[in-house]
């Protein structure tokens, strides 16, 4: 079974300083992992995922994130946030057997203060 | 660019009618899903489609059904509408190939209201 656990439901930074979005994952086979951005009202957007090679991978609009398997962990990191970085981001978890479930946390309201 | 339609933004309907949700991809993808999102819960799967008339059982399907006559289109049907259905619905495609690592993409959402 594969699961994802986003440790906190929100989190508020100023703007220019660095962003940290925590996700912890659990599967039982080679995960693939994602993390997608959902502006209000809107879809979910890919920002940046996981599949196989460098664990430190890069996304869109600056974010970074890096699969560290001996913690299970996968933290989405940017240097400088944005005001239009305020929104909700969602960590996600598909292991890699050709099962195409995917498993989304429960997300994190991110709020950029001026 | 892969693109995933819904048919509705919003949508307002009373308790007992039946409602249908439609989603359209472009891409030629095997695999649909629809979602729902609610506040502090995340996305729930409902159902899921791997082929034309196929469909799976999702986390929560109580209250719901699916349809998928075209590759492209796969909608969803509230039989009987009611108030606990009020949520964000949201549709997503990926393909079949190993390759794809399962990435889903997603559509705009339907807001749905039932009163």
């Amino acid at each position: 079974a594969q699961s994802v656990t986003q440790l906190d439901s929100h989190v508020s930074v100023s703007e220019g300083t660095p962003v940290l979005l925590r996700c912890n994952y659990s599967s039982s086979y080679s995960p693939s992992l994602f993390w997608y951005v959902q502006h209000p009202n809107k879809g979910l957007q890919l920002l940046l995922k996981y599949t196989t090679g460098a664990t430190l991978v890069k996304g869109i609009n600056g974010f970074e994130a890096e699969f560290k398997k001996s913690e299970t962990s996968f933290h989405l990191t940017k240097p400088s946030a944005h005001m239009s970085d305020a929104a909700e981001y969602f960590c996600a978890v598909s292991d890699s057997r050709g099962y195409q479930k995917v498993t989304f946390g429960t997300g994190t309201k991110l709020q950029v203060i001026p | 660019d892969v693109k995933v339609t819904q048919s509705s933004r919003y949508l307002v309907k009373r308790t007992g009618e039946k409602v249908f949700l439609e989603c359209v991809q472009d891409m030629d993808h095997e695999n649909m899903f629809w979602y729902r999102q609610d506040p502090g819960l995340g996305l729930r799967l409902i159902y899921f489609s791997y082929d034309v008339k196929m469909k799976e059982k999702g986390d929560i399907p109580e209250g719901y059904s699916v349809s998928r006559e075209k590759k492209e289109r796969f909608s969803l049907i509230l039989e009987s509408a009611s108030t606990n259905q009020t949520s964000m619905y949201l549709c997503a495609s990926s393909s079949g190939l190993a390759s794809s690592y399962n990435e889903q993409f997603f559509g705009p959402g339907t807001r749905l209201t039932v009163l």
